[in-house]
């Protein structure tokens, strides 16, 4: 089963911030938060990941709250392009040990023009 | 996606033959994942595999699935005896280097089972 818990659909205006949040209230240590979404049909894309320090990156910026317990994604201004299924994941480091990557029914984020 | 090949793109079967999906991971890396997304659902895990080794087929059905990763050559996904229930887009991921692995995915073959 997944690890984390996210609503499962949201609306944003198109041109404004998505905030997708997620739970993830069991996460040890050394597991990392990683988000991918889904555009219809497509194959998963990678957006960002973080262990415990925020992250920014060209497509999105990852906020984790300081006590790892739940994070958000944020899309600074989002388009039309951006409406997909985003999926928020828990994972263990690989330098470690092995972990599956499970996906759970993420949220379905829906740009309005 | 780039560098993640999966063909064929669409596969069409009736049921009681076989599919055989294929992947390439990206060039010098030996490890991929499979995943199958059933019409309206989530990517459900099926088999983690590393060159000529099968590290986590704990998501594998039991019977008609299996999996492999020869030294030369793509994965392959097969199914035998295919039933209108194996139709469903089957992803393969392959993981970037070193531990902190990111996910590339290819576009999928979508199975259509007649």
């Amino acid at each position: 089963d997944a690890k984390t818990t996210q609503p499962t659909s949201m609306d944003c205006a198109e041109g404004r911030a998505a905030n997708l949040p997620c739970n993830h209230s069991t996460i040890s240590g050394n597991e990392y938060v990683y988000w991918y979404r889904q555009i219809h049909s497509q194959g998963p894309q990678y957006i960002i990941h973080g262990l415990k320090n925020n992250e920014t990156n060209e497509m999105a910026s990852l906020i984790i709250t300081e006590d790892r317990k739940s994070s958000t994604l944020i899309l600074p201004h989002a388009t039309l392009r951006d409406t997909a299924v985003y999926y928020c994941i828990v994972r263990k480091s690989l330098k470690t040990s092995y972990d599956k990557v499970i996906f759970g029914p993420g949220t379905s984020l829906s740009v309005i023009p | 996606n780039a560098g993640v090949m999966q063909n064929p793109r669409h596969l069409v079967r009736r049921r009681g033959q076989e599919a055989r999906l294929r992947c390439s991971p990206m060039k010098g890396h030996s490890h991929v994942y499979w995943y199958r997304q059933l019409p309206e659902e989530g990517l459900k895990f099926m088999v983690y595999l590393q060159k000529e080794n099968i590290i986590d087929e704990s998501g594998m059905p039991k019977e008609r699935f299996s999996a492999e990763f020869p030294k030369e050559g793509p994965s392959i996904l097969r199914i035998q005896q295919v039933v209108r229930g194996d139709s469903a887009a089957y992803f393969c991921a392959s993981p970037s280097a070193g531990g902190e692995e990111k996910l590339f995915f290819g576009s999928g073959t979508q199975l259509s089972v007649l």
